[in-house]
C-alpha cells in the first residue's frame, strides 16, 4: 500500500505570494489533517478534512485554508505569505480500523518564505 | 489554556530502558499520543492511549497514564541506536473519528542513544 505523498517537497516563495500544497492520503483513508512545524512554535494543528468537509480547525488566521476532493486528496493554501510562514508542513491520513486508530504522515513540504 | 510539557533531552546507553515523560493540563483530554520523528522525516504515530486506561503495552513500548497527576510516560525497553529521534507527546479530546480532534503537541524530547 502506497504511503502518504506530499508535493512539492521543497518550495521557496516571496513575501506576499500565495502557495498551494498537495497531499494524497493512503487509499481508503477519508480523513486528512494538516500540521505546521517550526522551531519557534513547534508542532501545531492546522485543520482536518473528512469527506470533503472541514471537520476541525486549529488556531490559524484565515490566510490558511484547505480543501478536500472527492478522491480524498487534499490541498492547503496560504495566501499573502509572511516570513513566519516558513515551516515544514505535514499532512496525515487517518482511519479507524475496527477499534484501532491509524494515522500515517507524509514526509512534509518544506516552505521557505524570503 | 491547554499545554503539554516535556523535557527537551534524554540520553541513554544502548540496551538500557528509556523513559520519556510528559505532563498535560487539559483535564478533559480523552486521547494521548506518542509520536516519533527521525531527522528529516515526517511524524510516525507510535502509540496512543484512551484516558480510561492506565497502561498500554505494544512490543518494546509501554505507555503509563496517571490521570490524577496528568502525567504520561513512554518507556522504551532495550533501547537501540535506531530509537534515536525526537518523541512528541500530544493530547486531544478525540481522534479524527470525532468532532473534537484538535491536538496539542509538546515541544518534543530528543532521545540520544549511546552505543
Amino acid at each position: 500500500k502506497a504511503g502518504v505523498t506530499q508535493t512539492p517537497r521543497y518550495l521557496i516563495k516571496t513575501r506576499g505570494q500565495q502557495v498551494t500544497l498537495s497531499c494524497s492520503p493512503i487509499s481508503g483513508h477519508r480523513s486528512v489533517s494538516w500540521y505546521q512545524q517550526t522551531p519557534g512554535q513547534g508542532l501545531q494543528f492546522l485543520f482536518e478534512y473528512f469527506s470533503e468537509t472541514q471537520r476541525n480547525k486549529g488556531n490559524f488566521p484565515g490566510r490558511f485554508s484547505g480543501r478536500q476532493f472527492s478522491n480524498s486528496r487534499s490541498e492547503m493554501n496560504v495566501s499573502t505569505l509572511e516570513l513566519g510562514d516558513s515551516a515544514l508542513y505535514l499532512c496525515a491520513s487517518s482511519t479507524i480500523a475496527g477499534e484501532r486508530y491509524e494515522q500515517y504522515f507524509g514526509p512534509g513540504t518544506r516552505l521557505t518564505v524570503t | 489554556g491547554e499545554d503539554v510539557e516535556q523535557s527537551l533531552f534524554l540520553s541513554v546507553r544502548e540496551g538500557d530502558s528509556s523513559v520519556i515523560n510528559c505532563t498535560y493540563t487539559d483535564s478533559s483530554s480523552t486521547y494521548l499520543y506518542w509520536y516519533k520523528q527521525e531527522p528529516g522525516a515526517g511524524l510516525q504515530l507510535l502509540t496512543y492511549i484512551f484516558s480510561n486506561m492506565d497502561m498500554k503495552q505494544d512490543q518494546r513500548l509501554t505507555v503509563l497514564l496517571n490521570k490524577k497527576d496528568k502525567h504520561l510516560s513512554l518507556r522504551i525497553a532495550d533501547t537501540q541506536t535506531g530509537d534515536s529521534a525526537i518523541y512528541f507527546c500530544a493530547e486531544s479530546l478525540s481522534t479524527v473519528s470525532g468532532g473534537s480532534y484538535i491536538p496539542t503537541f509538546g515541544r518534543g524530547t530528543s532521545l540520544i542513544v549511546h552505543p
